[in-house]
């Protein structure tokens, strides 16, 4: 059981480039999150999905965009990237009934 | 809105002490679920407890016990015989149980150090 699994952990992009974050969960989620966490900061909610097909906005979703078309895959696309937009990510994924939240290991962006 | 407020930017304790690291919440909900999160320096966030808002008792994990008062909304972290392996970032989180969408919302996290 691999729970969530984030591609790639390290990242070095340059202004202006794209980039996508992979995020696989296993465990039949239907709930599925993106989260940053600047340097000594708490986690922002970026995007998020409560089901295949649906998703909507965090709290700081400008720059970003998702997808998901499959239970198990949450991917989170930069589009033009900003050094604002170092930080690392992280993807969270949660079954509908319980509160059990399963964390991927991040991954830490430097856009320079 | 929801938030969820950390007050201690960095604490540090000896190894062997007790250590109490604070959380403050703001809701309207009844119902709701709290956590406490540790990152250790190798970025994974690991699930330290976890409490329920409609349960009175004080959840216990092992070392880790917290210290929940739902009226003043306050629910802070108490590690006891602290070992050189807690020194990490601690967060606490906050969900509401009528969110139909789960989303958690952090506070901005407090650093410990354990010193030997």
């Amino acid at each position: 059981n691999a729970g969530v699994t984030q591609t790639p952990k390290f990242r070095i992009l340059k202004i202006g480039q794209s980039m996508t974050l992979q995020c696989t969960q296993d465990m039949n989620h239907n709930y599925m999150y993106w989260y940053r966490q600047d340097p000594g900061m708490g986690l922002k909610l970026i995007y998020y999905s409560v089901g295949a097909g649906i998703t909507d906005k965090g709290e700081v979703p400008n720059g970003y965009n998702v997808s998901r078309s499959t239970t198990e895959d949450f991917p989170l696309r930069l589009e033009l990237a900003a050094p604002s937009q170092t930080s690392v990510y992280f993807c969270a994924s949660r079954s509908r009934e319980g509160y059990g939240y399963t964390f991927g290991s991040g991954t830490r962006l430097t856009v320079v | 809105a929801q938030t969820v407020t950390q007050s201690q930017p960095e604490m540090s304790v000896q190894e062997a002490e007790t250590v109490t690291l604070s959380c403050t919440y703001d809701t309207s909900e009844n119902n709701y679920y709290l956590f406490w999160y540790k990152q250790p320096p190798s970025r994974q966030m690991i699930l330290v407890i976890r409490q329920e808002a409609y349960k009175q008792q004080n959840a216990t994990e092992n070392r880790f016990s917290v210290n929940f008062q739902k009226a003043a909304k306050s629910f802070s972290l108490k590690i006891s015989d602290s070992q050189l392996g807690d020194t990490a970032m601690y967060f606490c989180a906050f969900v509401g149980g009528s969110s139909n969408t789960g989303k958690l919302i952090f506070g901005q996290g407090t650093t410990l150090q354990v010193k030997p």
